[in-house]
């Protein structure tokens, strides 16, 4: 459960505040990921790095912005939210060492609340 | 495309009884299917993982999950709930296809919430 680590774990902020969250993995993995959790929805997949460069970007709104400085660290940079966007925000990573059933292990989430 | 459908939203069992959480999945490739555990205001915890070795693949926390290629099921299951087991699980596939970077897509089921009658 300490593999991948979140903060903060609650976050509640206003709609013109601009906030970030940290993800930091001690797993030694080479790939990271950020994903939304909504209610009654599947895991949405929001950017993924793979040796700190960005490799996909599911479409997400401006408003969110990644930032991968290592392989051990990622950041979700939050500006101008919508209430919309409230959801649990998970950090996964994995290692991309090309063989089959590669696994993500994921942290705890953060819990935002935009107002 | 890969797809994965969780037949059940909610499930109740009742403490010692067997635990049956149905899966059903889609993948143009031979895929690695996954289990996953979401305790309350906890992140997701691996359960279990098939990649094309044995069919009957066995998890912590005394589940297990059968792979039936024929089916395209991936069934998760348990002899005896307790009271623990109450959670949020989640079945996930991957095509193994990956992409430039090998890095895996995941696509999650909807989930299925597990309650356990004391």
């Amino acid at each position: 459960e300490t593999g991948v680590t979140q903060t903060p774990r609650h976050l509640v902020m206003g709609m013109t505040n601009k906030k970030s969250l940290k993800c930091e993995q001690h797993l030694g993995h080479n790939a990271m990921y950020w994903y939304k959790q909504s209610a009654k929805k599947p895991l949405e997949l929001m950017f993924v790095y793979s040796l700190e460069e960005r490799v996909e970007n599911n479409s997400v709104p401006s408003r969110f912005s990644p930032e991968c400085p290592n392989s051990s660290h990622l950041f979700l940079h939050l500006h101008t939210l919508q209430p919309e966007d409230s959801a649990l925000y998970l950090c996964a990573s994995s290692q991309t060492d090309r063989v089959p059933g590669g696994t993500q292990y994921f942290g705890p989430g953060t819990r935002l609340t935009v107002l | 495309a890969q797809s994965v459908t969780q037949l059940d939203s909610h499930v109740s069992v009742s403490e010692g009884t067997p635990v049956l959480l149905r899966c059903n999945y889609s993948s143009s490739y031979s895929p690695s299917l996954f289990w996953y555990v979401q305790h309350p205001n906890k992140g997701l915890q691996l359960l279990l993982k098939y990649t094309s070795a044995a069919t009957l693949v066995k998890g912590i926390n005394g589940f297990e999950a059968e792979f039936k290629k024929s089916e395209t099921s991936f069934h998760l299951t348990k002899p005896s709930a307790h009271m623990s087991d109450a959670a949020e699980y989640f079945c996930v596939v991957s095509d193994q296809k990956g992409n430039l970077f090998g890095n895996e897509k995941l696509t999650f089921g909807t989930g299925t919430r597990l309650t356990i009658i004391p």
